[in-house]
């Protein structure tokens, strides 16, 4: 049974760049997407993006480019990069399986941006 | 962008009440909807896909329907474990198409 197990910090200065793991256990990266979503009282679920196994990406273009999700094979993991960290961007991180249906979730990440 | 707009906000039932939930795309989607249970402290756990799929393990109580627009998650009789906020979801598959979330239903104890 595939599980997902994520880590980072909690707490974010504004303006730096949050970078949040998330391990797979119980399974392999291939042959599946990878998603990051977010959740906010104001906006509620929001998804951030997701990868294929093979590197393909596709990103929310509200974020402008700020977000960046990488592979990392060697380690079953893969991450989520947020540049330009701002108060509004507090929410609760989670990283899933697959690109639509989501199907396994991580336990999720509060994180907060305050200096 | 596809706008999911999910109804009523609130459902206050009691143990036993069939729970009936609705959630509206601003176009079509065809049957790529999910929908979700979220209890606080815990992820969101996927309880149907393509509209009408349950996914492994989930009680025959819980059934989705609809294409399209227009959507259905219905609860046949409420279990004490089921009360909790049911999130809407649409993946069509698009590049640069943002998979979006409805703003959810609360099902309450009455």
């Amino acid at each position: 049974q595939m599980r997902l197990l994520q880590s980072g910090p909690g707490l974010v200065k504004p303006s730096e760049t949050l970078s949040l793991t998330c391990t797979l256990s119980g399974g392999s990266l291939s042959n599946n997407h990878w998603t990051w979503i977010r959740q906010t009282p104001e906006k509620g679920l929001e998804w951030l993006g997701y990868i294929y196994y093979t590197g393909t990406t596709d990103y929310n273009p509200s974020l402008n480019g700020r977000v960046t999700i990488s592979l990392h094979t060697s380690r079953n993991q893969f991450s989520l990069q947020v540049a330009s960290m701002a108060p509004a961007d507090t929410a609760v991180y989670y990283c899933a399986l697959g690109s639509g249906r989501l199907r396994v979730w991580g336990q999720g990440t509060l994180v907060t941006v305050s200096s | 962008e596809i706008e999911l707009r999910q109804s009523p906000g609130t459902l206050s039932l009691s143990p036993g009440d069939r729970a009936t939930l609705s959630c509206r795309a601003s176009q079509s989607v065809g049957t790529s909807l999910a929908w979700y249970q979220h209890k606080p402290g815990q992820p969101p756990m996927l309880l149907i896909s393509e509209a009408s799929s349950r996914t492994t393990d989930i009680p025959d109580r819980f059934s989705g329907s609809g294409s399209g627009t227009d959507f259905t998650l219905t609860i046949s009789r409420l279990e004490p474990e089921d009360f909790a906020v049911y999130y809407c979801q649409q993946y069509v598959n698009s590049f640069r198409t943002p998979r979006t979330f409805g703003q959810g239903t609360t099902v309450e104890i009455k």
